[in-house]
């Protein structure tokens, strides 16, 4: 298993540009998250979905879009990268959204916008 | 709302050393509490958890006991080492509300072991 994977690892954009963060998980987990990373901050959730064609807004979603078409992939868009955007984006899964359960992560994804 | 407090980093410690981080948190239902491990340039991976009050989560040495009574967390070792040198992250999960199952992490404390 490749567990969680992530792409691009490091990203460069410009004010106002759109990029797609890329998600992907072999492990049939039915929940997925999107996180971002920064300074002091911990990790805050922006969306998570608990299956295909269900999403839900986390704790910072605004200028973020997602959608979960299959099981396996759950990307994360900018449709206008903002400076304080910059960050990094962790994705994670586990089995349904279970209190117990382990969320795997993936390695991240370092964006900077200029 | 759920919330996580961890100890203020960064903490500097020669190899051998006791380790104790401290973790306390708040939360509306019968949360699950976690530790997680961030190695330089890595993601977060689970290092322990503990599911119910009076558990002992341990893994690798680190150990951490739910205390329901005192809504702590705190992860300990014995004798630390270089490699243990990493970000540690306290989190719990819960279903505040009866809405969906949320992860909530404290701010992380960095752990620098010196040999």
């Amino acid at each position: 298993n490749a567990g969680v994977t992530q792409t691009p690892k490091f990203q460069v954009l410009k004010t106002g540009q759109s990029m797609t963060l890329q998600c992907a998980q072999d492990m049939n987990h039915e929940y997925m998250s999107w996180y971002r990373q920064d300074p002091g901050m911990g990790l805050r959730l922006i969306h998570y979905s608990v299956g295909a064609g269900i999403t839900d807004q986390g704790e910072v979603p605004n200028g973020y879009n997602v959608s979960r078409s299959t099981t396996e992939d759950f990307p994360l868009r900018l449709l206008s990268a903002a400076p304080s955007q910059t960050s990094v984006y962790f994705c994670a899964s586990s089995y349904f959204g279970q209190v117990g359960e382990t969320q795997y992560f993936g390695p991240g994804t370092r964006l900077l916008v200029l | 709302g759920d919330s996580v407090t961890q100890m203020e980093g960064p903490v500097t410690l020669s190899e051998e050393a006791f380790l104790t981080i401290n973790c306390t948190y708040t939360a509306t239902g019968y949360p699950s509490l976690f530790w997680y491990v961030q190695y330089p340039g890595e993601g977060l991976q689970l290092l322990l958890k503990a599911t119910k009050a009076d558990d002992k989560g341990s893994n690798k040495g680190f150990e951490a006991t739910y205390r329901k009574e005192t809504t702590s967390f705190h992860l300990e070792k014995g004798s630390v080492q270089v490699s243990d040198s990493a970000v540690y992250f306290c989190a719990l999960s819960d279903r505040s509300g009866g809405s969906n199952y949320k992860l909530t992490f404290g701010k992380g404390t960095l752990l620098t072991v010196n040999p």
